[in-house]
């Protein structure tokens, strides 16, 4: 199984600054064939489902705001928040879909305002 | 509108079973695989079972294998999980998932299930 893993567990950050979120998986999710990173992104507020941000890595969902953005490749990932908004203050959670079987989540990065 | 709908959750004792739905709606269900994934109270979210478009191939994982099954009817527009010989860990919030093959793009609300004496 791929595991995922994130950093931090939890963070605060002041309105308007900005926020980072780290997720390292324990193989590769790149695939050569098409040079795509199975790596996606998910927003879950309270009592909420998850909503998905970003997959690829990098390519934003419809309707998700410019100020979310995804990189990296291999292993390691980030998702930024690049100034964040008092409604992002949520539980992000990366997922690999390399693997199908089991698909596999990171144990998410609870973001708060400072 | 893209909507998926579970139901289908209750309070259900050790050893019982379960059968959830999620009714399906606003897309063309019968060629996107589904997935259902659990959160338990306060925790993770944590990938159960996923079937392909045509219900040929089916996957779980190891925590629910043997006692699960996923199945859907496309007819119907809706994807099943049952649910047996039901373990107190196995309490959580079940959500059905939509599968474009590159991530999970939609999501129901979901349905709690407990599983308590």
């Amino acid at each position: 199984d791929i595991v995922m893993t994130q950093s931090p567990d939890s963070l605060a950050v002041s309105l308007g600054e900005r926020a980072t979120i780290n997720c390292k998986s324990s193989q590769s999710v790149l695939y050569r064939s098409n040079n795509k990173n199975y790596l996606a992104w998910y927003q879950q507020k309270p009592g909420q489902p998850p909503k998905l941000l970003i997959y690829w890595a990098s390519t934003r969902e419809s309707g998700v705001p410019d100020r979310f953005s995804g990189s990296g490749s291999g292993t390691d990932f980030t998702l930024t928040i690049s100034s964040l908004q008092a409604e992002d203050v949520a539980v992000y959670y990366c997922q690999q879909y390399y693997s199908t079987s089991p698909l596999t989540f990171g144990g998410g990065t609870k973001v708060e305002i400072k | 509108e893209v909507q998926l709908v579970e139901s289908g959750g209750g309070l259900v004792q050790p050893g019982g079973s379960l059968r959830l739905s999620c009714a399906a709606s606003g897309f063309t269900f019968s060629t996107y695989w589904m997935h259902w994934v659990r959160q338990a109270p306060g925790k993770g979210l944590v990938w159960v079972s996923r079937i392909n478009s045509d219900g040929s191939s089916t996957s779980y994982a190891d925590s629910v294998k043997g006692r699960f099954t996923i199945s859907r009817d496309n007819a119907k527009n809706t994807l099943y999980l049952q649910m047996n010989s039901l373990r107190a860990e196995d309490t959580a919030v079940y959500y059905c998932a939509r599968d474009p093959r590159t991530s999970l793009d939609c999501w129901g609300q979901g349905t709690l299930v407990t599983v308590s004496s």
